[in-house]
């Protein structure tokens, strides 16, 4: 499996700034993802980071507010804006390596906002 | 569409007790079922896949097609296997997953 490692590992921030999380991985990948888990929910994704373009985004996911880089095979971030208390949630990186189909997630990043 | 359904948010069961979690699955094609599990603390992990048709640490699931199911089951429960468990469906275009609400599995002793 992939080694994941996700920057912060928590963070309370105030209302109304934005907080970026990296997310780093030991080896190429061919895909990255991003999703949310909101406390008591299931996992939704937020969208796929694409390696040198604009990330796809899911349905209620849009740029402006979940801006998301991915600048090389390895590393990618994911930038909460303009944060409210509704974004308190955890926040993970999943990842396919090359040559496999199965994903593996990261540790995940506690957001608290408030 | 795709959609998965884990109708229990909790099962208890007592240690060497079976214990079998369900999942139901909406989707018009041929998908790929997963379980993931995450312990107390843990990341996220995958515990198994349809196509592998393979035991985890004594866990199996077989994919119906007609029931539209995915049920993991276990014959005997260990108190170690207490965790939150995730079924969930990757469609046939592209990677991405749908995620089930997940199943706290207790496993008293």
């Amino acid at each position: 499996s992939a080694v994941i490692s996700q920057k912060p590992s928590r963070d309370i921030c105030q209302r109304g700034t934005s907080l970026t999380i990296q997310c780093q991985v030991d080896s190429q990948v061919t895909m990255m993802f991003w999703y949310r888990q909101q406390p008591g929910q299931s996992l939704t994704l937020i969208a796929t980071a694409n390696q040198g373009s604009e990330a796809t985004y899911e349905s209620g996911f849009v740029i402006d507010k979940f801006p998301i880089s991915r600048p090389n095979l390895t590393f990618s971030t994911l930038t909460v804006s303009n944060m409210s208390p509704e974004d308190s949630s955890i926040y993970l990186c999943s990842v396919v390596r090359q040559g496999q189909d199965t994903q593996y997630f990261g540790p995940g990043t506690r957001l608290t906002v408030l | 569409a795709q959609r998965v359904t884990q109708p229990e948010k909790l099962l208890s069961v007592f240690k060497g007790a079976p214990v079998e979690l369900k999942c139901n699955y909406s989707y018009s094609g041929s998908p790929e079922l997963f379980w993931y599990v995450q312990y107390s603390r843990q990341r996220l992990q995958l515990l198994l896949r349809h196509i592998s048709r393979e035991s985890i640490k004594g866990f199996t699931a077989d994919l119906n097609k007609g029931e539209t199911s995915f049920h993991l089951k276990k014959p005997f429960a260990q108190e170690e296997d207490s965790a939150m468990y995730y079924c969930a469906l990757k469609g046939t275009s592209g990677s991405r997953l749908t995620f089930g609400e997940g199943t706290q599995l207790t496993v008293n002793p």
